[in-house]
């Protein structure tokens, strides 16, 4: 239990579906990640939030649309996605953006697969 | 340029010793990051090193080399369920939000 949720653990949809993934954290922290992991490739950064407010997106296609209504929760809802964005989701928190010693805690992540 | 390079795979046996090695070029270094990963599950974190030398945390050691450019990840004492992937992360202090830059990882395989 890393005090990082996601749901779902799986999804498998089509390219003109529209669905969300979720995030919560029970972690009190401030900040909080996108990233994602495909196979044998270091992890991407998507969308980083720090105190609900996005601080980055790295070039990341409009298909991938970021939410954060609170601290403690972040969405990601995905429309009309491609087969390339088949890949594992993390979301990760941490306390604060800027402490170097603050380790980012990951949740299990969504594994994504496109149709 | 950001680079981190890792081995892709390492095989070793149960009970031995493995070190995993983690190069990288960043032009502000503040600190690096060692996470395991099992599959299917979420990176945990192992160690932090921002200062040069050694960290000791029971069977899982870090060291750093800030002139070189180079850590690596030393687990002891191997049991099988160190069978993981291994991720080398650097926080880069050129980066407007002290963001990670990632190794893509390595895979450890321990056989009995």
């Amino acid at each position: 239990e890393t005090g990082v949720t996601q749901t779902p653990r799986h999804l498998v949809m089509g390219m003109t579906n529209k669905k969300s993934l979720k995030c919560e954290q029970h972690l009190g922290h401030n900040a909080m990640y996108w990233y994602k992991q495909s196979a044998k490739k270091p992890l991407e950064l998507m969308f980083v939030y720090n105190f609900k407010e996005q601080t980055e997106n790295n070039s990341v296609p409009s298909r991938f649309s970021p939410e954060c209504p609170n601290s403690s929760h972040l969405f990601l809802h995905l429309h009309t996605l491609q087969p390339e964005d088949s890949a594992l989701y993390l979301c990760a928190s941490s306390q604060d953006l800027w402490v170097g010693n603050q380790p980012q805690h990951f949740g299990d992540g969504t594994r994504l697969s496109i149709l | 340029g950001q680079n981190i390079d890792q081995p892709t795979e390492m095989t070793a046996t149960e009970g031995a010793i493995v070190q995993i090695n983690c190069t990288y070029q960043t032009s502000g270094f503040n600190g690096l990051f060692w996470y395991q990963q099992h599959a299917g599950e979420a990176p945990t974190f192992l160690s932090y090193n921002v200062l040069d030398g050694l960290e000791e945390k029971g069977r899982f050691s870090s060291f750093l080399s800030r002139s070189k450019g180079y850590s690596y990840l030393l687990l002891k004492e191997l049991q099988m369920k160190d069978s993981a992937s291994y991720l080398c992360a650097v926080r880069d202090r050129e980066d407007s939000n002290y963001q990670l830059i990632w190794g893509a990882g390595t895979k450890l395989i321990i056989k009995p």
